[in-house]
C-alpha cells in the first residue's frame, strides 16, 4: 500500500450504532488530519494530530472521537451520530517541521469514507 | 478568521484555457494552494505559491497572485477532458490549519 489509505470506503450506520473510521499513511509523515466534506459546506477541518499529539480540535461534537495511536494511524470513532453527519470524511497527512512549525505543508489525502447515517 | 471564496462552476471547450479565480481574506496567508479532486478520490495538490511570489508556472498550470487584492487564480492551458474535476483554492496562515474554498467544478466539453 502506498500513500494514504482509508477504510471502509463506504459506511451506512444507524443513529445508535458505534463505528470507527481508519486512516493509515505510508509516507513517513508526522501530522494527520480529519476533514468533513459535505454538499452544504466546504472542507471542514475537524482534528489535527502532530507527533501523535492533538493540536487542533475545531469545536467538533463529542460524538466524534479521534485517536492517534502512532504517527501512521488515525481513527475516528463514531457514536450516536445524526443524519446531518452524513458526509465524506477525508483523512490527510503531511510532513511538519516540528510540533508547531511547518514547511509549505503539502497535505496528502486519502480517498475518503462516504458515511451515511440513517 | 480566514475565509476563502471561489466560484462554483466553470465550463470550457477542450483546447481552450481555463481560469479559476479565488479570493481570500487574511493578508497574512503564507502559502496558497490549488488542489484537484477527481470523482471518488481525495484531494491532490496541484501547485502552491508562496506569498512573496507573483506568479508560478508549472507546465500547463500558471498561478497568479495579487497580494494587494488578495486574489489568486489558476490558469490551465489547453484544457483537456481529463482536467474535469473540482478545484479547491486553499490558504495557510501558519500552523496546521489550512482553509479551503468550496471548490470550483470544471466541466470540459469535447
Amino acid at each position: 500500500e502506498t500513500g494514504v489509505t482509508q477504510t471502509p470506503r463506504h459506511l451506512v450506520m444507524g443513529m445508535t450504532n458505534k463505528k470507527s473510521l481508519k486512516c493509515e499513511q505510508h509516507l513517513g509523515h508526522n501530522a494527520m488530519y480529519w476533514y468533513k466534506q459535505s454538499a452544504k459546506k466546504p472542507l471542514e477541518l475537524m482534528f489535527v494530530y502532530s507527533l501523535e499529539e492533538r493540536v487542533e480540535n475545531n469545536s467538533v461534537p463529542s460524538r466524534f472521537s479521534p485517536e492517534c495511536p502512532n504517527s501512521s494511524h488515525l481513527f475516528l470513532h463514531l457514536h450516536t451520530l445524526q443524519p446531518e453527519d452524513s458526509a465524506l470524511y477525508l483523512c490527510a497527512s503531511s510532513l511538519a517541521g516540528g510540533s508547531r512549525s511547518i514547511s509549505y505543508n503539502e497535505q496528502f489525502f486519502g480517498p475518503g469514507t462516504r458515511l451515511t447515517v440513517l | 478568521g480566514e475565509d476563502v471564496e471561489q466560484s462554483l462552476f466553470l465550463s470550457v471547450r477542450e483546447g481552450d484555457s481555463s481560469v479559476i479565480n479565488c479570493t481570500y481574506t487574511d493578508s497574512s496567508s503564507t502559502y496558497l494552494y490549488w488542489y484537484k479532486q477527481e470523482p471518488g478520490a481525495g484531494l491532490q495538490l496541484l501547485t502552491y505559491i508562496f506569498s512573496n511570489m507573483d506568479m508560478k508556472q508549472d507546465q500547463r498550470l500558471t498561478v497568479l497572485l495579487n497580494k494587494k487584492d488578495k486574489h489568486l487564480s489558476l490558469r490551465i492551458a489547453d484544457t483537456q477532458t481529463g482536467d474535469s474535476a473540482i478545484y479547491f483554492c486553499a490558504a495557510n496562515t501558519g500552523g496546521f490549519k489550512t482553509i479551503f474554498g468550496a471548490g470550483t467544478r470544471l466541466f470540459v466539453k469535447a
